[in-house]
């Protein structure tokens, strides 16, 4: 089945610094990848599509000039969180789409535990 | 804006019963629509998808859509103790997910 690998796990990172989260896919070729973050007992909030080799689209609300997105090749995105805060603190996730036997799927990444310090 | 309403639970059910997860979502146009379970601290990983009205079984789970009712359940058979987890809809819009909350299941041994 596709594969979706989110590096790293988890990563404590100083107030005011950056953190870039990668999200590759294994055995399949991705155009579009998403990032999520979801909050504690919260559910998964889609903060971008990434279209590899164009702009990524943002949703309502999220700053793209902090969420720094690149999506440079068809299996690897990154999201690269710029100056960063406490409140910036979240468990994201990367996911992909793939088609397989007709029908397809959203795959997920592990997911990266960012706190923010 | 697109929803999808899940009942937040927790859904507690002895362990060897039936546990049955609704869903409904607001846009009619949808045609396709995801069951993810999500352990604590996880990601959410894939049970099934479906496209069609009617069932559709693999397993212990069978998804069942009624595009009419805008409605999408997920039914666990023979529930264990492993099945504990959030359980997530996810219907398609447009080229993304939208996601219910979750429905917290608690299968008890």
């Amino acid at each position: 089945g596709a594969v979706v690998s989110q590096h790293p796990s988890w990563v404590i990172c100083k107030s005011g610094t950056s953190v870039k989260i990668e999200c590759r896919s294994l055995d399949f070729q991705a155009t579009t990848m998403f990032w999520y973050r979801q909050f504690p007992k919260q559910s998964l909030m889609l903060m971008a599509t990434s279209n590899e080799g164009s702009k990524a689209t943002y949703e309502q609300g999220v700053e793209k000039d902090k969420f720094l997105i690149n999506h440079a090749s068809l299996t690897l995105s990154t999201l690269t969180v710029t100056s960063a805060h406490p409140e910036d603190s979240s468990f994201y996730i990367c996911s992909a789409r793939e088609t397989y036997r007709g029908s397809y799927g959203y795959t997920f990444g592990s997911g990266t535990r960012l706190t923010v310090v | 804006q697109k929803e999808v309403e899940q009942n937040s639970g927790p859904l507690s059910v002895p362990e060897g019963a039936i546990a049955s997860l609704n869903c409904t979502y607001s846009d009619r146009g949808s045609q396709s629509f995801f069951w993810y379970r999500q352990y604590s601290g996880k990601s959410p990983e894939l049970i099934m998808s479906i496209y069609s009205n009617g069932d559709k079984e693999d397993g212990r789970f069978t998804a069942q859509l009624n595009k009419a009712s805008q409605y999408v359940s997920l039914l666990i058979r023979d529930s264990q103790p492993s099945d504990s987890a959030t359980y997530l809809c996810a219907v398609k819009g447009g080229n993304k997910l939208v996601f219910g909350a979750g429905t917290i299941l608690r299968v008890k041994s």
